[in-house]
């Protein structure tokens, strides 16, 4: 079967560096998604990984290893808005995106 | 209005009831998704019209029923709920459907079955 595997829940301090695990098992792999999404509110858009190496997008990076079937979400200079659910998803051979089940990221002062 | 916009942001009903939940984009997208989201799982996809035609249903019960007039309106049609029903509903729109491009989601309707 298909899965994805990431840390249920975080906890960081304001100003500090995270780094949120995501390792995944797909039929095949056409990218990787991570995805933020604020309680009640719609997942947004954070970055797309298809080969290997780190994108670095203001203080978000994204790292992807496809030999080892493995991503991590990097946020410096941590916020009090970054407090969210970080979401993997995997895009399979089929175009089809595998979505895991979320890290909730709680920023502490 | 811009973006993808979904109505009614909270439901409660019955289960007898019938309902209906509604999604607009304006983003000009030909692919639209309902997605399930459950507290701590995964999102599940549940229907995706390209060009409003039905390419995926993942084996949805029929008790939910979509419909796709046109490529800026996606509806999900409620019939006969049960209480583990009870979840986020997300509406998705892409460029298009089976392929890399990110999805813009919708803030969603909260639905309760009583």
């Amino acid at each position: 079967g298909q899965n994805i595997d990431q840390p249920t829940e975080m906890t960081a301090t304001e100003g500090a560096i995270v780094q949120i695990n995501c390792t995944y098992q797909t039929s095949g792999f056409n990218g990787l998604f991570w995805y933020q999404q604020h309680a009640g509110e719609a997942p947004t858009f954070l970055s797309y990984n298809v080969l290997d190496g780190l994108e670095e997008k203001g203080r978000f990076s994204s790292f992807l290893s496809r030999s080892k079937g493995y991503s991590y979400l990097l946020l410096k200079e941590l916020q009090m808005k970054d407090s969210a659910s970080y979401l993997c998803a995997v895009l399979d051979s089929n175009y089809q995106l595998i979505w895991g089940a979320g890290t909730k990221l709680i920023i502490k002062p | 209005e811009t973006g993808v916009t979904q109505t009614p942001r909270h439901l409660v009903m019955g289960m007898t009831n019938k309902k209906s939940l509604k999604c607009e984009q304006h983003l000009g997208h030909n692919a639209m998704y309902w997605y399930k989201q459950s507290a701590k799982k995964p999102l599940e996809l549940m229907f995706v019209y390209s060009l409003e035609e039905r390419v995926e249903n993942n084996s949805v019960p029929s008790r939910f029923s979509p419909e796709c007039p046109n490529s800026s309106h996606l509806f999900l049609h409620l019939h006969t709920l049960q209480p583990e029903d009870s979840a986020l509903y997300l509406c998705a729109s892409s460029l298009r459907a089976g392929d890399y491009n990110e999805q813009f989601f919708g803030p969603g309707t909260r639905l309760t079955v009583l």
